[in-house]
């Protein structure tokens, strides 16, 4: 069975900062691995994705997250907050393409002016 | 080219009824999703269509849920009876058939609040 720990329910940086979002998974084949963000009363959007290929994958606004198998490990970074990225991030891994996603249980990503 | 689209955003009821909800993917994706979202958890799997075929159920789908895409393009979930331990977020996500770009990816709807009482 799949797995994926998210360290940290709760973030606090403050604009400009380094954001630093930690994502573990366990798997038992190569991963498919995801970085989802959701605004408050809306679906996920989509940030980025790993399937196979260059283990550094750059996303939208600016986010990016290295894939470290040795590590099982997946986590997702931005050099500088914006207030915009106020929001809840989920880390999912699936088997295959297509197949069923197992998220973790979330970080909430707070950006202090 | 539309998003995911859900109807309706939010279902508030009072336990024992029963409630559908819809679900719109995007035009051509062949694989449709179901997932709950419990306040302040991560998004669990329900089950998944390809086409009309239902291929997948989680164990988390008791008898009191059933899920249906009759014409391979939108799809309804039902709850029976409902229970306060039902009041979650209900999403739908789609999927585009292999050979087109993105078939890793599932794009998301806006979800289905659903309030039992």
């Amino acid at each position: 069975a799949q797995s994926v720990t998210q360290l940290g329910s709760h973030v606090s940086v403050s604009e400009g900062a380094l954001v630093l979002l930690r994502c573990n998974y366990s798997s038992s084949v190569p991963p498919y691995l995801f970085w989802y963000v959701q605004y408050p009363n809306q679906g996920l959007q989509l940030l980025l994705k790993y399937t196979t290929g260059a283990t550094l994958v750059k996303g939208i606004n600016g986010f990016e997250a290295e894939f470290k198998k040795s590590e099982t490990s997946f986590h997702l970074t931005k050099p500088s907050a914006h207030m915009s990225d106020a929001a809840e991030y989920f880390c999912a891994v699936s088997k295959t393409s297509g197949s069923r996603l197992t998220f973790g249980e979330g970080t909430q990503l707070t950006v202090n002016p | 080219d539309t998003g995911v689209s859900q109807d309706p955003r939010h279902k508030i009821t009072k336990r024992g009824q029963n409630v559908t909800f819809r679900c719109d993917p995007i035009s051509e994706h062949n694989r449709l999703y179901w997932y709950r979202q419990t306040l302040g958890q991560g998004p669990e799997f329900l089950t998944y269509f390809q086409n009309e075929a239902q291929l997948e159920k989680s164990r988390l789908l008791s008898d009191r849920f059933s899920a249906e895409r009759p014409k391979g393009s939108f799809s309804t979930l039902e709850i029976q009876r409902t229970e306060q331990g039902d009041s979650a977020m209900y999403l739908c996500a789609s999927r585009p058939p292999p050979g087109t770009g993105g078939t890793d990816t599932q794009y998301f709807g806006p979800g289905t609040r659903l309030t039992v009482l």
